[in-house]
């Protein structure tokens, strides 16, 4: 069975400072991980995804992933938060079907 | 995002009206899912379409009814919600269900149900 963990309900950074967020999976079979952002009163936008090619994956507006199977982990990633980045973001992982399983969120704050 | 289109963005409703929301993608895909979503709560999957044929009820209620009519169009059907059926209720399509690597879900605005 596959899963996905968030540590942290609630981040908060400040702009220009390091943001990590955490995620650690779970799975039988080599995993598809994805990472989403939602911004409020919207609906879910795909940041970067997992798929056995790169460890570490790039994606939009400056985020980035690195998949590590030693830790079962796939940490996002920015090096220097803007405003714009506060969000929630969910971690989720993709079984050989096609079904998602999401984490439970964690909400990202950025103060000025 | 327009790829995946929800409408109505918000609906209020009592607890003995029908009403339906509609999801529309227009990515090709063939594979539709809805989601509710509840604070404080990971996304709950409720069904999965592929090629217009159901494959997916996660326990939901009866009180929600999907209907696909098309590869393109999703709707659930509401009937005699409960107050805890509040939520936003998101819509996602992908390529199918074959697992392709290259394969992810893209998600609509979703709707926000309020039920008095």
């Amino acid at each position: 069975a596959q899963s996905v963990t968030q540590l942290g309900s609630h981040v908060s950074v400040s702009e220009g400072a390091l943001v990590l967020l955490r995620c650690n999976y779970s799975s039988s079979v080599p995993p598809y991980l994805f990472w989403y952002v939602q911004y409020p009163n919207q609906g879910l936008q795909l940041l970067l995804k997992y798929t056995s090619a790169a460890t570490l994956v790039k994606g939009i507006n400056g985020f980035e992933a690195e998949f590590k199977k030693s830790e079962t982990s796939f940490h996002l990633t920015k090096p220097s938060a803007h405003m714009s980045d506060a969000a929630e973001y969910f971690c989720a992982v993709r079984s050989t079907g096609n079904q998602f399983y999401f984490g439970t969120g964690t909400s990202l704050t950025v103060i000025p | 995002e327009t790829g995946v289109t929800q409408t109505p963005r918000h609906l209020v409703m009592g607890m003995t009206n029908k009403k339906s929301l509609k999801c529309e993608q227009h990515l090709g895909h063939n594979a539709m899912y809805w989601y509710k979503q509840s604070a404080k709560k990971p996304l709950e999957l409720m069904f999965v379409y592929n090629f217009k044929e159901q494959t997916e009820n996660n326990s939901v209620p009866s009180r929600f009814s999907p209907e696909c009519p098309n590869s393109s169009h999703l709707f659930l059907h509401l009937h005699t919600l409960q107050p805890e059926d509040s939520a936003l209720y998101l819509c996602a399509s992908s390529q199918d269900l074959a697992g392709n690597p290259r394969d992810t879900q893209y998600f609509g605005p979703g709707t926000r149900l309020t039920v008095l």
